[in-house]
C-alpha cells in the first residue's frame, strides 16, 4: 500500500510568495496531522483533521497559515505571504483512528529566501 | 502543555552493542509512540505502545504509563541504526501529539 504522499519535496521560494504544500493520506485513514520541524523547536504538531474537519489548530502560528481538507484524499497547507522564519521541514501523517500509530509522509523541505 | 524529556540527548555506539534509551511525560499520556528519523529525513513509526511490552525484532519497547515514562531498547546495533529516535504522546484522549528533543544515536562500524 502507499503511504503518505507530500509534495512537492523541496520548495525555494522568495519572501511574500505565496506557498502552498499538499498531502495525500493512507486510504482510509480518518486522521490526518500537520508537523513542522525546525532546530530550533524540533516537531511542533500544527494542526489535524478527522474525517476531514479541522480539530484543533492551535498550533498553527500566526494567519498567514491555513490548511484545508475538502475531501478524505488531499489536504493543503498554505502560506501566505510567505516569511524567512517559514522555513522548516513540513511533515504530513495521517492515522487510521485517535488512538493508533501516526505514518508519516517524507516532508517536503520549505526554504524562503 | 505537557513536557516530554529524552535521554541521553546523544548516543555513540560500536556496532554489536546494545542501548537503551529513556523517554519520561510531566503528564499521563495515551498513545504513545517510538520513531525514528533516518539520516534522509525520513519519520517511521517504530512502536505504538500505550503500555506493555513490545518487540520488533532486535528493537523493543516498554512502557510503564503509571509512572510516565517508556524505555525503547536496541540490541546488537546496526549502522542503519544511526539516526535520531523521538518518542511522543498525546494528553489521555487527544490527539495533540508532543515530541520529545530526541536521542540521536551513531553506530559506528
Amino acid at each position: 500500500d502507499a503511504g503518505v504522499i507530500q509534495s512537492p519535496r523541496h520548495e525555494v521560494t522568495e519572501m511574500g510568495q505565496e506557498v502552498t504544500l499538499r498531502c495525500k493520506p493512507i486510504s482510509g485513514h480518518d486522521y490526518l496531522f500537520w508537523y513542522r520541524q525546525t532546530m530550533m523547536r524540533g516537531l511542533e504538531l500544527l494542526i489535524y483533521f478527522n474525517n476531514n474537519v479541522p480539530i484543533d489548530d492551535s498550533g498553527m502560528p500566526e494567519d498567514r497559515f491555513s490548511a484545508k481538507m475538502p475531501n478524505a484524499s488531499f489536504s493543503t497547507l498554505k502560506i501566505q505571504p510567505s516569511e524567512p522564519r517559514d522555513s522548516a521541514v513540513y511533515f504530513c501523517a495521517s492515522g487510521e483512528r485517535q488512538a493508533s500509530p501516526q505514518h508519516f509522509g517524507d516532508g517536503t523541505r520549505l526554504s524562503i529566501l | 502543555g505537557i513536557q516530554v524529556e529524552q535521554s541521553p540527548p546523544d548516543l555513540i555506539l560500536q556496532e554489536g552493542a546494545n542501548s537503551t534509551l529513556r523517554c519520561n511525560f510531566s503528564d499521563s499520556v495515551n498513545n504513545l509512540q517510538w520513531f525514528h528519523q533516518n539520516p534522509w529525513g525520513q519519520l517511521i513509526n517504530l512502536f505504538y505502545i500505550p503500555s506493555g511490552t513490545k518487540q520488533n525484532g532486535r528493537l523493543s519497547a516498554t512502557t510503564v504509563a503509571t509512572e510516565r515514562y517508556s524505555l525503547l531498547y536496541i540490541s546488537s546495533s546496526q549502522t542503519t541504526d544511526s539516526g535520531v529516535y523521538f518518542c511522543a504522546g498525546p494528553r489521555y484522549n487527544n490527539n495533540d501529539m508532543r515530541f520529545g528533543a530526541g536521542t540521536r544515536l551513531t553506530v559506528k562500524p
